[in-house]
């Protein structure tokens, strides 16, 4: 069946150290891929996605490119600040689980010291 | 625009207890989802209304679980009697379509079985 798999946390990082979470998923047929983040205290909300391979996803200095060959959406950003310190949630929909339906991996807490 | 909202936000209860959850979708989004993340865990999909109308409940765990959608407005999610395993944190979403229309979700209900 369709799943994603993302790095186990937490992930501590020093303001403006370089991040990547990892994220790598199984699917039939041709997913769209997602990132979503929870703030402490908040629900979660959609950081960014990518529906085609070779699409990039991005916002609020995040970026996720969308790899077939490898299976992954690896996120990334240049430089974290604290404020960026949350939960972040890969995700999947795909045609073959239900396109209404998301997949989501574990979470991959991080925390930015100041 | 007001977002998703769910009330509680925390609930400890008794094992053999019974416990409602309810959730307030977007106005005028059909499409209402319920998902669950165990601790540490992924977050799982439960099941889908469009209007009041169950589409999809093929992730509810077992008929301790109830979830109900009158009038296609609020929905609530009943569990009875909990057992500790349903400890987790409950977070319902909601759309206007469904395919790749990106679903909002709510702050989620913090259960805890005890």
């Amino acid at each position: 069946g369709n799943s994603v798999t993302q790095m186990e946390g937490p992930v501590t990082l020093s303001e403006e150290a370089f991040l990547t979470i990892n994220c790598t998923y199984t699917a039939t047929g041709y997913p769209s891929l997602f990132w979503y983040v929870q703030y402490p205290g908040e629900g979660l909300q959609l950081l960014l996605k990518a529906t085609k391979a070779d699409d990039k996803g991005s916002n609020k200095g995040f970026e996720a490119t969308y790899r077939k060959e490898t299976t992954s959406f690896h996120l990334e950003k240049g430089s974290v600040q604290v404020s960026d310190s949350a939960v972040y949630f890969c995700a999947l929909k795909s045609p073959t689980s239900g396109t209404y339906k998301y997949i989501f991996g574990t979470g991959t807490r991080l925390k930015v010291l100041a | 625009e007001a977002g998703v909202t769910q009330f509680p936000s925390h609930s400890v209860i008794e094992k053999g207890q019974t416990v409602t959850l309810r959730c307030d979708p977007i106005s005028g989004h059909d499409n209402l989802y319920w998902y669950r993340r165990v601790m540490g865990k992924e977050i799982k999909f439960l099941l889908h209304f469009v209007k009041e109308s169950k589409q999809d409940e093929s992730g509810m765990p077992n008929n301790r679980f109830l979830a109900e959608r009158t009038g296609g407005t609020y929905s609530t999610l009943k569990v009875q009697p909990a057992e500790l395993e349903d400890s987790g944190v409950y977070f319902c979403a909601s759309s206007q379509g469904t395919d790749n229309t990106e679903a909002f979700f709510g702050q989620g209900t913090r259960l805890t079985v005890v």
